[in-house]
């Protein structure tokens, strides 16, 4: 049950876009169509923004997109805005009926 | 609206153990799949556990499996998570949340649990 591999860290600036990485293997990422994203603030609870790799529940903006190329989901944050500020993580289903997360990734709005 | 309003968080002795609920409302428990998340301070997302929506099943992260169980109370629409033979590693904020499409989209706000002499 390894985590999968985000970079610790992205930055972009004010009405720009940042894409964030999530990389797993066929085991996981490569090998199901359930991958999540989240935005989670400070000493709060998480927030779904993505679901099967590039769905968005109701609510969460257009500004926000998931996508998948074999073993890496990928998150795009267009139209960068402050409150942006945050972490951001994925998760997977596994197979074998487990789920596993990324490290996070702290993402700077300049 | 959907709520998930979580109970138990303490500081437990190692090797103690510790019961946390999570009581939810605003939807139909039982057409819902659960899930225990939890983040050690500091640190990222862990998945602790899942539940299927009749209770039947029930899944295990490798490194909480003998020693925690998850459970679901139906008809009061609590969900739970029983800690046994705690150990500092296991020191978190934990959270339940409801499954939704192999994801989580609505979490209680987590409860503190601190394993410590």
């Amino acid at each position: 049950q390894s985590a999968l591999i985000q970079p610790p860290s992205a930055s972009g600036s004010l009405g720009k876009s940042v894409t964030i990485s999530c990389t797993g293997t066929n085991r996981d990422v490569g090998g199901y169509g359930y991958v999540s994203w989240y935005q989670q603030y400070p000493g709060r609870a998480p927030t779904l923004l993505i679901y099967e790799v590039n769905k968005r529940p109701s609510g969460v903006p257009d500004r926000f997109s998931g996508s998948k190329s074999g073993n890496t989901a990928s998150l795009t944050v267009s139209g960068l805005r402050t409150e942006d500020e945050a972490d951001y993580y994925c998760d997977s289903f596994a197979g074998n009926n487990i789920w596993v997360f990324g490290g996070g990734t702290r993402l700077t709005v300049l | 609206q959907v709520q998930l309003v979580q109970s138990g968080g303490a500081v437990v002795q190692p090797g103690g153990s510790l019961r946390l609920s999570c009581a939810v409302s605003g939807f139909i428990f039982t057409d819902y799949r659960m899930h225990w998340v939890r983040q050690a301070p500091g640190k990222g997302l862990e998945w602790v556990a899942f539940i299927q929506d009749d209770g039947r099943k029930k899944y295990y992260a490798d490194s909480v499996k003998g020693r925690f169980s998850i459970s679901r109370d139906n008809l009061n629409n609590m969900l739970y998570l029983q800690m046994n033979s705690l150990g500092p590693d296991d020191t978190a904020v934990y959270f339940c949340a409801r499954d939704f499409n192999w994801g989580c989209d609505y979490w209680g706000r987590g409860n503190m649990v601190t394993v410590s002499s």
